[in-house]
């Protein structure tokens, strides 16, 4: 079936730092890639719409020029979290939607931990 | 707008305990609707999915059939093994194309004792 993968799956930094968080899709080519955030004992809350080749959709409410985002081809997006702080801290999680299949399923990738010290 | 309720956790139970985890929602038109299971540690996984109304879907012993009468969607097992553990995520999505989002209920953990 199809694969997502991130990466790094956790990394940890300095306040004040960014860090950037790949996500792949490996069998497949997405034009659209999806990027969540996930509170402990929450659900995931959806940050953005990846386009390739254009700009992302930021949902209401989150910083565009804190989460960077960047499509550079069918297979690849990043998330880029700016002078990160501690409130940054949490579960990162990228999806796609394989165009060859029913396209109502997201394939998510293994997700991201992001502790920022 | 789409909305997803799911029943208030955590639940835990015995190993080979009957599951039921409670899924409703709200939307216009006809979504499609999905379980999606993160075990500890990981990304989401699909379980299973139903495209339209009376759908059954099913995978490693959990069904759920998509009731549209009751705007429902709950997920069951008949009977859970320790490796059931992990956190249950009913969602739906409310339109097809490639930027269709899913939208999440809050998710539910389950925890199975030996």
């Amino acid at each position: 079936g199809a694969v997502v993968s991130q990466h790094p799956s956790w990394v940890i930094c300095k306040s004040g730092t960014s860090v950037k968080i790949e996500c792949r899709s490996l069998d497949f080519q997405a034009t659209t890639m999806f990027w969540y955030r996930q509170f402990p004992k929450q659900s995931l809350m959806l940050m953005a719409t990846s386009n390739e080749g254009s700009k992302a959709t930021y949902e209401q409410g989150v910083e565009k020029d804190k989460f960077l985002i960047n499509h550079a081809s069918l297979t690849l997006s990043t998330l880029t979290v700016t002078s990160a702080h501690p409130e940054d801290s949490s579960f990162y999680i990228c999806s796609a939607r394989d165009p060859r299949g029913f396209t109502g399923e997201l394939f998510f990738g293994e997700g991201s931990r992001l502790t920022v010290l | 707008g789409n909305s997803v309720t799911q029943m208030e956790g955590p639940v835990t139970l015995s190993e080979e305990a009957f599951l039921t985890i409670n899924c409703t929602y709200t939307a216009t038109g006809y979504p499609s609707l999905f379980w999606y299971v993160q075990y500890p540690g990981e990304g989401l996984q699909l379980l299973l999915k139903a495209t339209k109304a009376d759908d059954k879907g099913s995978n490693k012993g959990f069904e759920a059939t998509y009731r549209k009468e009751t705007t429902s969607f709950h997920l069951e097992k008949g009977s859970v093994q320790v490796s059931d553990s992990a956190v249950y995520f009913c969602a739906l999505s409310g339109d097809t194309g490639a930027n269709s989002k899913l939208t999440f209920g809050k998710g539910i953990t389950l925890s199975v004792r030996p």
